[in-house]
């Protein structure tokens, strides 16, 4: 079974520094990856999701994840935080086949500073 | 469109009572879920449905039942409250079960269970 970790449980950055959320997945054959933000009371937003290709992948609110299979990861990255971005954010992978249904990491707690 | 709704948003159960959580969704798709979030563990699935009439238990099934009776409604239930059942219930809908069908999720309803 596949299965999603997020080694970070908080990550605390100054508004306008850069981010890098980290996200490892285990899986046999190439995942279906992704990248979700809960706002605080919020249910979850897709932010982006890599399935082939182009390993670099460019979602909204200015993030983007880079897949890189020799490390089995999918960070995601952020040139300049805004206060905004404070939130939890979840990496999910899934696989195909059947009825497919992804499995989420326990996510990170991102803090921005102003 | 209001997308995926729940209602209601707060609840305060004692031991042993029952309740409905009712999940509804306009954007006419096939697929429903139902996840329950904890502190630390991410979301958990707890049953989803592939179409009309039909329902699949997910990872953490037990204590809770479902039913979708209507498309656009996804019903999860409590017959009897326990204090573990205490959690953030999130509902989602996608068009397909394809990895590239998008989850939509909605609000979440914060139950207490005492």
């Amino acid at each position: 079974a596949q299965s999603v970790t997020q080694p970070d449980i908080h990550i605390t950055v100054s508004e306008g520094a850069s981010l890098e959320l980290r996200c490892n997945y285990s899986y046999g054959a190439t995942p279906y990856l992704f990248w979700y933000v809960q706002s605080p009371g919020q249910g979850l937003q897709l932010l982006l999701k890599y399935f082939s290709g182009d390993t670099l992948v460019q979602g909204i609110k200015g993030f983007e994840a880079e897949f890189k299979r020799s490390q089995s990861s999918f960070n995601l990255r952020k040139p300049s935080v805004h206060w905004s971005d404070a939130a939890e954010y979840f990496c999910a992978v899934g696989v195909s086949g059947g009825s497919y249904i992804p499995t989420f990491g326990r996510g990170t707690s991102l803090i921005v500073h102003p | 469109n209001a997308g995926v709704t729940q209602t209601p948003k707060f609840r305060v159960l004692k031991t042993g009572q029952s309740m409905t959580l009712l999940c509804a969704q306009d954007m006419n798709h096939e697929y429903m879920y139902w996840y329950r979030q904890d502190p630390g563990m991410g979301l958990r699935l707890i049953h989803y449905s592939v179409g009309e009439g039909t329902t699949a238990k997910g990872e953490v099934p037990d204590g809770y039942n479902v039913s979708r009776l209507k498309k656009q409604n996804f019903l999860l239930g409590l017959e009897s409250a326990a204090p573990s059942q205490t959690s953030v219930y999130f509902c989602a809908s996608s068009y397909g079960g394809s990895p590239t069908d998008t989850q939509y999720f909605g609000p979440g309803t914060r139950l207490t269970v005492l």
